[in-house]
């Protein structure tokens, strides 16, 4: 499969601790996307991280990006219970625009 | 600002029906994409379109479905016939047509066909 493939498939966890999903995938690429979907909405872009970076921050998200491990992650710092959602990696194809999203994690946070 | 907008967002129908969803993207996007979702399959891509023209409808799952985007701000999807296992939802999204930039994603049509 082209997809990125995430993992877990389903996370529960406390509020306040910290979330972890990773995404593999098995080409090259040249950035990767993370999204956020909510019970019964579209989804929402998160992060994006190129090819040349490491690691990217946004409030408590943190993404880091291994090329030469194909793989990147998602930290979630001290989770809150509206952070609840799919989330879904999503890495183009060589193609023109053409994005395609892993199977996603469903992360449950208790509160 | 207005995000994407799909219409309607339930819709329920009988088999061997028409269906179209329509979709509004956000102005100035040059890039439209038809997104698939269901529990089995998860999000697949069935087209997109860049200024106006479709690009990839290799996802298109059979000639019962086709889309059009007849102008930048008004596209829609159509079954016809359609099956039972076509139930799913539906969203559309766009972007500004490069493949470094993130989709704007509508909130989807959920589509039922009993």
């Amino acid at each position: 499969s082209q997809q990125g493939e995430e993992d877990p498939q389903a996370l529960s966890i406390q509020e306040g601790e910290n979330a972890t999903m990773n995404c593999s995938y098995k080409t090259s690429i040249n950035n990767l996307q993370w999204y956020r979907q909510n019970s019964g909405r579209g989804l929402v872009h998160l992060i994006l991280i190129r090819s040349n970076e490491r690691e990217k921050h946004s409030g408590r998200l943190r993404v880091t990006l291994d090329t030469s491990k194909k793989s990147s992650s998602l930290l979630i710092t001290a989770s809150r219970a509206a952070d609840t959602a799919s989330y879904f990696c999503a890495r183009p194809l060589t193609s023109y625009d053409k994005v395609i999203f892993g199977p996603g994690t469903s992360l449950s946070v208790i509160p | 600002d207005a995000g994407v907008i799909q219409s309607p967002r339930h819709e329920v129908t009988e088999m061997g029906q028409e269906v179209t969803l329509r979709c509004k993207p956000i102005s100035g996007h040059n890039s439209l994409f038809w997104y698939r979702q269901t529990m089995m399959r998860g999000l697949e891509l069935l087209i997109y379109f860049n200024n106006n023209v479709p690009i990839d409808d290799s996802g298109m799952p059979e000639d019962r479905f086709s889309a059009k985007m007849p102008n930048a701000s008004f596209s829609t999807l159509k079954i016809q016939p359609s099956e039972p296992r076509d139930s799913a939802v539906y969203f559309c999204a766009s972007s500004s047509g490069t493949s470094n930039q993130p989709q704007h994603f509508g909130d989807g049509t959920r589509l039922s066909i009993l």
